[in-house]
């Protein structure tokens, strides 16, 4: 059974805060890593697809990173805003047809 | 513009009675999953479609099925609910490929009563 891990489970910081979140994965048959932002009431949106070892990808604010020897990614918020008060999966493609999502981090940033 | 359409967006249902969910997509794509979420867990992948080829997790249950009868289109069936069958369904697509994102629709949430 694949294990995709996230850690924390949850977290509120303050307006402004930067902050960072893990993903760990297993390290053999890797294919895909995915971040995805999943708001309340909204569907959950790629924020990044991440291929290669060493990658590091970037959107305005946050950026991911990704080391597939050690089966691990970052994704950091810097100076996080209430609007990016979300749940954060991400997700471990083990083949191009098959993503296994991890229990993702709550985040919630107050004004 | 939805792209991922799932309905109903919340379903009720009783125990043991047959229920079906919906999703659709407008991208034309090969790939459409389904997942089954239950509070504060991951996101469980219950079977996959690449086009019609139907691919079954080895451990999602046989009350669940699935039919997709076009491109467009894809159901999740239950054929007898119990109270642990209670949870937000999801359906995503996505096309084949390495660097692909997956689109998911706004999910169903299942009660069973």
């Amino acid at each position: 059974i694949l294990n995709v891990e996230q850690s924390p489970q949850s977290l509120h910081v303050q307006e402004g805060d930067s902050t960072n979140f893990t993903c760990s994965f297993p390290s053999s048959n890797f294919y895909a890593l995915h971040w995805y932002r999943w708001e309340t009431a909204k569907s959950p949106e790629a924020l990044f697809v991440m291929t290669l070892n060493g990658d590091e990808k970037k959107k305005g604010r946050i950026s991911a990173t990704l080391n597939t020897k050690e089966g691990y990614s970052y994704l950091y918020i810097k100076g996080s805003q209430p609007e990016d008060s979300a749940t954060y999966l991400c997700a471990f493609n083990e083949s191009f047809q098959k993503l296994v999502f991890g229990t993702g981090t709550r985040l919630l940033v107050s004004p | 513009d939805a792209m991922v359409i799932q309905n109903p967006r919340y379903q009720v249902t009783q125990f043991g009675k047959p229920v079906t969910l919906s999703c659709s997509q407008t991208l034309n794509h090969n790939v459409m999953y389904w997942y089954q979420q239950k509070s504060s867990q991951a996101p469980k992948l219950l079977f996959h479609y690449y086009d019609k080829d139907f691919n079954n997790e080895a451990d999602t249950p046989d009350n669940f099925q699935s039919r997709r009868p076009n491109t467009s289109f894809c159901f999740l069936d239950i054929r007898s609910p119990g109270l642990g069958d209670a949870a937000m369904y999801l359906c995503a697509t996505s096309r084949p490929g390495r660097n692909t994102e997956a689109f998911f629709g706004q999910g169903t949430r299942l009660t069973v009563v």
